[in-house]
């Protein structure tokens, strides 16, 4: 079955620079990959996603690349936030329709002031 | 996005008990998802929830111990049965959207004494 790799377990940042996580998967078939922000006592939400036919996506600060040879994809925060502070999530799914998320282990994100 | 409520929202209960979970979608949707969350962790994945149907457990999980019922296209519930400490967690419903994404309820926080 699919397996997903997130790197840094922690990450800590001053206010105003950018945050890079990461994440590889192992199986070739998958074509979907989001990305969850866990604010703490409240449930995953969805910020970004993108599927296999595209590079590279942005939503204002946020942006999410893909490079399926590699089978890696990364999220991009940038001019960070304390409001960013959370526990950042990656998935991904093979094919489609029924098939379930795999998820990565979680990267804690800590904007300080 | 669907907006998804759980109820209740947190519980304590004692060990050898019951709780049933439910969860309610604004929307009829067609899958619906249970996750656990244990402190600190990733997500995973206990059944995928098929209205008119039974649930299809993931390894490791059994009905026996985690039934669950679809009624209709826009609720869903999850009992935890004879509960022991270990089944404290976070318990997360879940559905996919129209474009195949996927979205997550505010979570029930359970603590088993």
């Amino acid at each position: 079955g699919e397996n997903v790799e997130q790197h840094p377990s922690t990450l800590s940042v001053q206010e105003g620079d950018s945050a890079v996580i990461k994440c590889t998967y192992s199986d070739s078939a998958s074509n979907y990959f989001p990305w969850y922000k866990q604010e703490l006592g409240k449930g995953p939400q969805l910020i970004i996603d993108i599927r296999s036919n595209v590079g590279e996506k942005k939503d204002q600060r946020i942006a999410v690349t893909l490079n399926k040879t590699a089978k890696h994809f990364s999220l991009h925060i940038t001019e960070t936030q304390p409001e960013d502070s959370a526990v950042y999530f990656c998935a991904a799914r093979p094919n489609s329709g029924y098939s379930t998320l795999t998820f990565g282990k979680g990267t804690m994100l800590l904007v300080s002031p | 996005s669907a907006v998804i409520s759980q109820k209740p929202s947190r519980d304590i209960c004692q060990r050898g008990t019951s709780l049933t979970i439910q969860c309610q979608v604004d929307s009829q949707v067609t899958m619906m998802f249970w996750y656990r969350q244990q402190p600190g962790q990733s997500l995973t994945l206990i059944a995928t929830a098929n209205q008119g149907s039974e649930a299809t457990y993931e390894s490791g999980f059994v009905i026996d111990k985690f039934p669950i019922s679809r009624p209709n296209l826009t609720f869903s519930t999850l009992t935890v049965s004879n509960m022991s400490p270990e089944d404290s967690s976070i318990y997360l419903c879940s559905v996919a959207g129209k474009a195949d994404e996927q979205f997550f309820g505010p979570g029930t926080r359970l603590t088993v004494l």
